[in-house]
């Protein structure tokens, strides 16, 4: 059963760069047609997507975001990261790294990791 | 970018109701690549449905999506009490991906 663990920091201050690490278990990171991604939820409020990127290394990611987002992949370690620098209190969010295969959505999400952005 | 709207934004129903949630897209989705999950307090979204119809691996039947174009249904059959959760839909076949801002589901 392929499980994904997000990891960082919970609290990041301001002007600061926010980086979080996915670990996945049960499967393999390079496996083809697999993309990984960030998707972040503000307290009580919606969905969010961040970035993608693919089994070959293709980057994909939010327009609204793109100038501050950095995503990639480390296969010796099995685990993606994501690094969103110059954060501010709107940043503060649960951050949920996931997987889609192919032309599918997110069908396997991790819990989730709290990042509060404060000084 | 493609923009959801989702309507109503709360339903409150009772145990054994069927609960009607609807999705609009403000552009045609290619391909039906609109997808709807479920989250609960604390928890991360589930995927229910994919290519607005088919549903995900060991969701039940109660469950099931329809509609094309830029109209999306979700129908849950009869409300199970584990069902009371929020609901958002998704389209994935455009980026940047996005989602709706959600419809709840309480107990009447």
């Amino acid at each position: 059963q392929l499980q994904l663990q997000e990891s960082g920091p919970g609290l990041v201050k301001p002007s600061e760069t926010l980086s979080l690490t996915c670990t996945v278990s049960g499967g393999s990171i390079s496996s083809s047609s697999y993309y990984w991604g960030w998707i972040r939820q503000p307290p009580g409020k919606g969905l969010e997507w961040i970035a993608s990127i693919s089994y070959s290394g293709s980057t994909y990611y939010n327009p609204s975001l793109k100038s501050r987002v950095t995503i990639s992949v480390d296969t010796s370690k099995n685990q993606f990261s994501l690094k969103l620098s110059s954060v501010t209190a709107a940043d503060t969010a649960v951050y949920y790294c996931a997987r889609s295969r192919g032309e599918l959505p997110y069908d396997y999400w991790g819990q989730g990791t709290l990042v509060t952005v404060s000084s | 970018e493609i923009v959801l709207t989702q309507s109503p934004g709360t339903l409150s129903l009772s145990p054994g109701e069927r609960a009607t949630l609807s999705c609009r897209a403000s552009q045609s989705l290619s391909s039906s690549f609109l997808s709807w999950y479920q989250q609960k307090p604390g928890q991360a979204p589930r995927l229910l449905i994919y290519g607005a119809s088919s549903r995900a691996t060991g969701i039940p039947d109660r469950f099931s999506g329809s509609g094309s174009g830029t109209d999306f249904t979700l129908t849950i059959s009869r409300l199970e009490p584990e069902d009371f959760a929020v609901y958002y839909c998704q389209q994935y076949g455009s980026s940047p991906l996005t989602f709706g801002p959600g419809t709840k589901v309480d107990i009447k």
